[in-house]
């Protein structure tokens, strides 16, 4: 059984970078593509990207300018920062596995809350 | 970007009751929808994928249907255990665009 377990800091002041990592148990990070999924406080989900074992990415225009994803075949695990952060950006971060026919998501983490406040 | 919408945004319902949720695509998707469990502090859980396969694992009281912009998920006998909030997802585009949830709750 898959499992995805999400890492990082709770509080992140405005204007810093948001950091967290993904670490896969059960499975190998090889072979799949890996998203990052966000619901702000009582809202829905947003997707923010997806990357690949090799490194290649997909990201959301909406957030492309500030994510950068990265992936480590040796520690099984792949990674997001979010750049310059506002109270916007406040949400409960998910990740991922997007299963390996077509974009939807077969295993996820529970998520980590992440702040935005100074 | 294609948006989703789904309704209703929350509903209550009794044990045994049959469920309803639909999920309306804002452009034609084909059938690349998923369906999404949610619990409180839990991780999500795929229910549906390809508007109407059934994830492994899944009870086969969860069914979806649908195709082109319109789709739903339904649970013939709704148990204690489905209470949660339900997602759907389309995959036909970039960006991966989500529902805005319906929560189903105890009546």
């Amino acid at each position: 059984q898959v499992q995805l377990q999400e890492s990082g800091p709770g509080l992140v002041k405005p204007s810093e970078t948001l950091s967290l990592t993904c670490s896969v148990s059960g499975g190998s990070v090889s072979n799949y593509f890996w998203s990052w999924v966000r619901q702000p406080p009582g809202k829905g989900l947003e997707w923010i990207g997806f990357i690949y074992y090799t490194g290649s990415t997909n990201y959301n225009p909406s957030l492309k300018s500030r994510v950068t994803m990265s992936v480590d075949t040796s520690k099984n695990q792949f990674s997001l920062r979010l750049a310059s952060v506002t109270a916007a950006d406040t949400a409960l971060y998910h990740c991922a596995r997007r299963h390996y026919s077509s974009s939807w998501h077969d295993y996820w983490g529970q998520g980590t809350l992440v702040t935005v406040s100074s | 970007d294609i948006q989703m919408t789904q309704s209703p945004s929350s509903l209550s319902a009794s044990v045994g009751d049959r469920v309803t949720i639909t999920c309306r695509a804002s452009q034609g998707i084909s059938t690349w929808l998923a369906w999404y469990q949610q619990k409180p502090e839990k991780a999500p859980k795929s229910l549906i994928y390809d508007a109407s396969s059934l994830q492994s694992g899944v009870p086969s009281r969860f069914s979806g249907s649908g195709s082109g912009t319109d789709f739903t998920l339904t649970i013939s006998s709704l148990q204690p255990e489905d209470f949660a909030t339900y997602y759907c997802q389309q995959y036909h585009s970039y960006p991966l665009t989500f529902g805005g949830g319906t929560k189903v709750e105890i009546k």
